[in-house]
């Protein structure tokens, strides 16, 4: 399978703790994307990277919140001091890209994060 | 700021039935129109991507439309089948600075296909 990963696929960790996710893109994908999805929600952006660039954050990227891509291939998305407020999907996709040209976003299974 | 909001936020039908979802943007500018497919607690799988110059995809029982002036784009299931339960969302790619490259989402239409 070619597709985008993601591990682990469920987290349960008590509040106050940190946890990282990883996503692994499509391999000739130069671009990834997380999004956290809360229920009954659609997925909301927080972050962007072009190979190793973190090119755009949301306001929803507190700074306990950091991505990272550090050789242009897979991710790491780590929450410090997690909250209640935490507990949500995250989802990585991947897509092609290059200047201005905006391609199809292929998306992982996701992570389910939760926070007791 | 873009919205995206799907009306209904559920839908209950009789297997055999054709239905229509319902989407709408506030901002016209935008890049393309996708659908997607999520079933519970799993990740999404694209159903069907409109650029902005089209008016309509399809793929097999799945046809969407987009009128970009208006707002609007509707997913059309011919005779739906108990395997199409699932939620459907909605989302858009806006033209600006800054976030031409992540998607906006609505809250999806949650769908049961009762056989």
């Amino acid at each position: 399978d070619t597709g985008v990963s993601q591990n682990p696929r469920h987290k349960i960790t008590k509040r106050g703790q940190n946890v990282t996710f990883r996503c692994d893109p499509i391999s000739e994908h130069n671009r990834l994307y997380w999004y956290r999805q809360t229920l009954g929600q659609g997925p909301e952006f927080l972050t962007y990277f072009q190979n190793e660039a973190q090119l755009e954050k949301s306001r929803l990227l507190s700074d306990r919140f950091s991505a990272e891509r550090p050789k242009g291939s897979f991710s790491t998305l780590e929450i410090q001091r997690t909250e209640q407020g935490d507990s949500a999907m995250y989802l990585c996709a991947s897509s092609l890209g290059g200047g201005s040209q905006i391609y199809e976003q292929y998306f992982g299974p996701g992570t389910r994060l939760t926070v007791t | 700021k873009q919205e995206v909001t799907q009306i209904p936020a559920a839908l209950s039908v009789p297997e055999g039935e054709n239905l229509v979802l319902n989407c709408s943007f506030t901002d016209s500018a935008i890049y393309n129109l996708q659908w997607f497919r999520q079933d519970p607690g799993k990740g999404l799988t694209s159903l069907l991507l409109i650029q902005s110059s089209q008016r309509e995809q399809t793929s097999g029982r799945l046809n969407a439309s987009l009128d970009k002036s208006s707002g609007r784009s509707t997913l059309y299931i011919a005779a739906s089948q108990p395997g199409d339960s699932a939620t459907y969302l909605c989302a858009v790619r806006v033209i600006s600075s800054g976030s031409a490259r992540q998607l906006t989402f609505g809250s999806g239409t949650q769908l049961t296909v009762l056989p």
